[in-house]
């Protein structure tokens, strides 16, 4: 069981450039998450999912694109990346709410954007 | 979901107890009381939650003030490896937004 998994662990680049991070998780929750945190700030939501096929606007999500074709993956998509979007990324999903749901993270992707 | 209000940052000695405040003071019935941490640039940690009683559990205990519009987290015997950003969010148990601040620095020192 290995929680939720994100790929790639590190990437630079490009101003222009596009790429695409992958969220998976194996503990078949619903709803999934995907988070930006810059220095100094606390964790900034970009979009989310409450279920397959679904996808809905965060705080920040100005520049991304999101797609939820299967339960267990959130794929989040930059398609022209910009310096201001260098940044730590953290994917995380839950159980849909019957009372307590905890977040599960990732442990994020590093992205620089020369 | 509601707001909530944490310190920027705390210091805590080696081996004392670690309580850290958090304010909701919008916070409604349905909604529950939760702690993450981040340590240093890992992915954040659930710690803890409560929606009216006091909980207690292998990390933490949770304290939620009777009329609810505030809460503190407590790591009874702070440890150096407790350094880290603990998260306090509000939130109904099945919400589907999310939103955490920017939490509050403990610094554990030997």
């Amino acid at each position: 069981n290995a929680g939720v998994t994100q790929t790639p662990k590190f990437r630079v680049l490009k101003t222009g450039q596009s790429m695409t991070l992958l969220c998976a998780q194996d503990m078949n929750h619903e709803y999934m998450y995907w988070y930006r945190q810059d220095p100094g700030m606390g964790l900034r939501l970009i979009h989310y999912s409450v279920g397959e096929g679904t996808t809905a606007k965060g705080e920040v999500p100005d520049g991304y694109n999101v797609s939820r074709l299967k339960k267990q993956n959130f794929l989040l998509g930059l398609e022209s990346a910009a310096p201001s979007q260098t940044s730590v990324y953290f994917c995380a999903s839950r159980e849909t709410g019957r009372g307590h749901s905890p977040l599960h993270f990732g442990n994020g992707t590093r992205l620089t954007v020369t | 979901d509601a707001k909530t209000t944490q310190p920027t940052s705390m210091d805590c000695a080696e081996g004392r107890a670690a309580n850290l405040p958090c304010n909701h003071s919008t916070i409604s019935g349905n909604e529950y009381v939760y702690w993450y941490r981040q340590i240093h640039s890992q992915g954040p940690q659930y710690i803890i939650h409560g929606l009216k009683n006091n909980e207690t559990n292998e990390m933490a205990s949770l304290i939620i003030t009777e009329d609810r519009k505030s809460s503190t987290l407590i790591l009874p015997h702070a440890t150096l490896r407790d350094t880290a950003v603990y998260y306090c969010i509000v939130t109904q148990g099945g919400s589907e937004k999310l939103v955490f601040g920017k939490g509050t620095k403990l610094t554990v020192n030997p």
